[in-house]
């Protein structure tokens, strides 16, 4: 079965460099979640999208922002990276408009570096 | 806000140990319940969940009941085996507007010795 996409897998980049992170939802999935997982830590939500407009937002720095597009992919774009921007973010998708609308599935997850 | 509290790991036992992982939740509403996995240098993977009171979630051996009246969705699992060594994270959906952001523990690492 398909599952969630992400990409790049790794990334490194220097400090006050931007970084785009890539994330293809399960086919017919609606709503696109992303997470950040410091090292050591819980996942955290960022922010999540339904049917391409933004819907919930969390802990998300002003540095960052995110949409959807028109093929349900989402992208999130990190600016003026920190060091402390160093970690595992997690891409998940659901399909709202069923029975199972809370079952999330996670993608593999961008291992982001900043050095 | 809703939260979720987790027993701290590490949790190092035997193989074929009894296991006991305590999670406790706060929410507002109904929220449903989760156990993650996420085995070393991998992603997160849905264990099991259970979306009301009294319902048992179960896989791969392991089961957790969600308890309303003690707010509590305790992980447990007769016989544990060595390739159960992982991070466990106890989560739940905040049901929002529009979507079910997942709001998790701060995760236990389990350890099984052979």
């Amino acid at each position: 079965a398909a599952g969630v996409i992400q990409s790049p897998r790794h990334l490194i980049k220097e400090k006050r460099e931007t970084a785009t992170l890539k994330c293809y939802p399960i086919p017919r999935h609606d709503t696109v979640y992303w997470y950040q997982q410091g090292p050591g830590q819980d996942p955290q939500f960022l922010i999540s999208f339904y049917e391409k407009m933004q819907s919930d937002k969390g802990s998300i720095p002003d540095r960052f922002s995110a949409q959807q597009f028109s093929d349900y992919h989402s992208e999130l774009n990190m600016s003026s990276l920190e060091l402390g921007d160093s970690a595992l973010y997690f891409c998940a998708s659901s399909y709202l408009s069923s029975p199972l609308r809370d079952e999330q599935f996670f993608g593999p997850g961008t291992r982001l570096t900043v050095l | 806000g809703d939260s979720v509290t987790q027993m701290e790991g590490p949790v190092t036992l035997s193989e074929e140990a009894f296991l006991t992982i305590n999670c406790t939740y706060t929410a507002t509403g109904y929220p449903s319940l989760f156990w993650y996995v996420q085995y070393p240098g991998e992603g997160l993977q849905l264990l099991l969940k259970a979306t009301k009171a009294d319902d048992k979630g179960s896989n791969k051996g392991f089961e957790a009941t969600y308890r309303k009246e003690t707010t509590s969705f305790h992980l447990e699992k007769g016989s544990v085996q060595v390739s159960d060594s992982a991070v466990y994270f106890c989560a739940l959906s905040d049901k929002g507007n529009r979507d079910d952001k997942i709001i998790f523990g701060k995760g236990t690492r389990l350890h099984i010795l052979p």
